[in-house]
């Protein structure tokens, strides 16, 4: 147990729809990662959020975005949903913005129909 | 940018067989580098790291060495077992303000009784 926790684990939707997928860091983590894991892609970096603020952007689509809370729980939101956008999403988090090491939550399966 | 190339994939070994994945990247400056598993239906995990050239990382019966003149970090066990069967990524990490890491397809590696 990586102490990194998601909610929820499996999300069936339609397309054109809107979710929101949440994560918790290990307790006194500052930063929180979003990653997406398809077959065709691999896994790809979404965004970093520190101490509530973005810190750092990768492969993430306009229609989503994120946000990291006081209490540093983190949110990603995935709009107008394609049947592309299922995969595995996971959050990460880490002590500081630029640590070495980053512990997985355990993902959000989501699939669109 | 960063980049990693790892082996084409699958892998497929008998218990107690010796297991090499090759691993290079291609870096800015001196990144940090680390291999996660991820056992089927789970988050990805850390399973060793190295942070500067010649450093060995281990865990698990699991090595990697930090190779700067060959910018390499493969993954070696001298005996595996069923129970290693996952996927591996490699990642380096270039550490800062903005650092994330960037990882590798992943190779999965099945091992049989």
């Amino acid at each position: 147990d990586s102490g990194v926790t998601q909610t929820p684990k499996h999300l069936i939707t339609a397309t054109g729809q809107r979710v929101t997928l949440r994560c918790s860091p290990r307790s006194g983590d500052l930063s929180v990662y979003w990653y997406q894991q398809s077959l065709d892609q691999g896994l790809q970096f979404l965004i970093q959020y520190y101490n509530g603020e973005e810190r750092a952007k990768g492969n993430i689509l306009e229609r989503f975005s994120a946000q990291q809370f006081p209490d540093l729980h983190s949110e990603l939101n995935l709009s107008s949903l394609e049947l592309g956008d299922s995969a595995l999403y996971f959050c990460a988090s880490s002590l500081s913005g630029s640590s070495y090491e980053q512990y997985f939550g355990p993902g959000t399966r989501l699939t669109v129909t | 940018g960063n980049s990693v190339t790892q082996m084409e994939g699958p892998v497929t070994l008998s218990e107690e067989a010796f297991l090499t994945i090759n691993c290079t990247y291609t870096a800015t400056g001196y990144p940090s580098l680390f291999w996660y598993v991820q056992y089927p239906g789970e988050g990805l995990q850390l399973l060793l790291k190295a942070t500067k050239a010649d450093d060995k990382g281990s865990n698990k019966g699991f090595e990697a060495t930090y190779r700067k003149e060959t910018t390499s970090f493969h993954l070696e066990k001298g005996s595996v077992q069923v129970s290693d069967s996952a996927v591996y990524f490699c990642a380096p990490l270039i550490t800062g303000a903005n650092s994330k890491l960037t990882f590798g397809k992943g190779i999965t590696l099945s091992v049989r009784p």
